[in-house]
């Protein structure tokens, strides 16, 4: 299975800052990566897909980019909101794989 | 708008069958990927199957020789069985509904926690 490594795995910012997590695929995938939010008690949320699209209700602050092997998810301006967990998801090989998770805290 | 809604039991002896249904409102049934996945502290998230609504399969083969997804068109119903828990299968699971065109998951269940405890 391809494993997805993504980074940091915890982090912690303020207000208004902009945030990066990245996800490496252990081999390429084309762009067949969706990025998840997920709160505590909550399912994950689709944010991102195909690697750089908005799923539709997403506020335009979140942003994907990347191809192949290594991808990013920015959040331009971070929000008290956004606290959450974050997970990257291959679906270019079975079995889909998701992400370690990268937990952002928003001081 | 659609919603996936999930159920089952939610406490299981080790070697025991988990058995959760899904029922999908409000959206069409052919078109997508209905899919199964788990999340537990020790692995993470986990995807675990998915079936079509012609009945086709696709399944971990870290779960294969114990997992089967089924559907009941008719009810816009897909469940899921999983034998010979462990405690290893402690964990919340999610229906989900995966696009075939954006290989994305949409919508998602509630989710139900499964224990698995002697």
């Amino acid at each position: 299975a391809i494993q997805m490594t993504q980074s940091p795995s915890s982090l912690s910012a303020s207000v208004g800052d902009r945030v990066t997590i990245t996800c490496r695929a252990s081999q390429g995938i084309r762009n067949d990566l969706g990025w998840y939010q997920q709160k505590p008690g909550k399912a994950p949320k689709l944010l991102i897909y195909a690697a750089s699209s908005l799923q539709g209700g997403v506020p335009s602050r979140f942003s994907g980019s990347g191809s192949d092997t290594d991808f990013t998810l920015t959040i331009s301006s971070l929000q008290p909101e956004d606290s959450a967990t974050y997970y990257c998801l291959q679906d270019y090989i079975y079995p889909p794989t998701f992400g370690q998770g990268t937990k952002v805290e928003v001081k | 708008q659609v919603q996936l809604q999930q159920w089952g039991a939610g406490l299981l002896k080790p070697s025991e069958t988990l058995s959760l249904t899904c029922a999908v409102y409000g959206g069409s049934f052919s078109g997508y990927y209905w899919s199964w996945i788990r999340q537990s502290p020790g692995k993470g998230l986990e995807w675990i199957g998915q079936i079509d609504h012609s009945g086709s399969t696709n399944y971990n083969p870290s779960l294969k020789s114990r997992v089967t997804i089924s559907i009941d068109a008719s009810k816009n119903q897909f469940s899921l069985r999983l034998t010979s828990v462990a405690a290893a299968d402690t964990a919340v699971y999610y229906c989900a509904r995966k696009t075939t065109v954006t290989k994305s998951f949409q919508s998602w269940g509630q989710g139900t926690l499964v224990t698995v405890s002697s």
